[in-house]
């Protein structure tokens, strides 16, 4: 079992519509959770992070945390065409100790 | 204030050359982390630095890859010997304290012919 798994892709959804993430991670001593964003050819930059169990709201994206199910997902409200990126959950716990594990990604496409 | 930098942007070297890629942090960021990122797939971890010393190497794949932050600041990842394997963009990250939120620079692309 990996690390850290992502659904690779690619999501499609309309323009305005809401896109979901979904990121799982084994290490149940997992303390840190990040969403990335990646466009083609750039480095990573951060969107969100979470550290309690629950919703973190910022402006259209939403991280949702579930400890118990070792669950973290990104929801984008009203995606953009610009939305389109490759998406990492990125872990950081005591097992993994200060460095990051990342997901594969996923490839988000929001058609016009 | 300026973000984390890399140099070079791109690299093309021969198999079994010697290659150094650098890394500038933000200022004032303790944590440094090198990542190898391969088509299509995630950021893979390889060193940690806290301050001048690196506390958490076991990324790095064998004993051709090695790093140094001498000053605490700069860092510089070092590959002997140079594989076609080794080929894929290499990622600098900078945080102000181990376990905090990572901040990128743009990479450097290695292409090993």
């Amino acid at each position: 079992q990996k690390e850290v798994e992502q659904n690779s892709g690619p999501l499609s959804v309309p323009e305005g519509a809401i896109a979901s993430l979904n990121c799982t991670y084994s290490d149940r001593g997992s303390q840190s959770f990040f969403w990335y964003r990646q466009y083609s050819g750039k480095s990573p930059e951060l969107i969100m992070f979470i550290y309690s169990n629950g919703d973190k709201e910022d402006g259209r994206f939403t991280a949702q945390l579930n400890k118990a199910s070792q669950y973290v997902s990104l929801l984008i409200r009203d995606s953009q065409p610009s939305d389109s990126a490759t998406y990492l959950c990125a872990v950081n716990g005591k097992n993994y100790g200060q460095n990051f594990v990342f997901g594969p990604g996923t490839r988000l496409s929001v058609l016009p | 204030g300026a973000g984390v930098s890399q140099t070079p942007s791109n690299k093309v070297t021969e198999k079994g050359k010697y290659v150094e890629l650098r890394c500038d942090p933000i200022s004032g960021h303790t944590a440094l982390y090198w990542y190898r990122q391969s088509l299509g797939q995630g950021p893979e971890f390889l060193i940690y630095f806290q301050g001048t010393g690196a506390a958490d190497d076991s990324g790095l794949p064998n004993d051709r890859f090695f790093a140094v932050r001498p000053e605490g600041s700069v860092s510089t990842l070092k590959i002997q010997r140079t594989e076609r394997g080794d080929s894929a963009v290499y990622l600098c990250a900078s945080s102000l304290l181990g376990g905090d939120t990572q901040y990128f620079g743009p990479g450097t692309r290695l292409t090993v012919l």
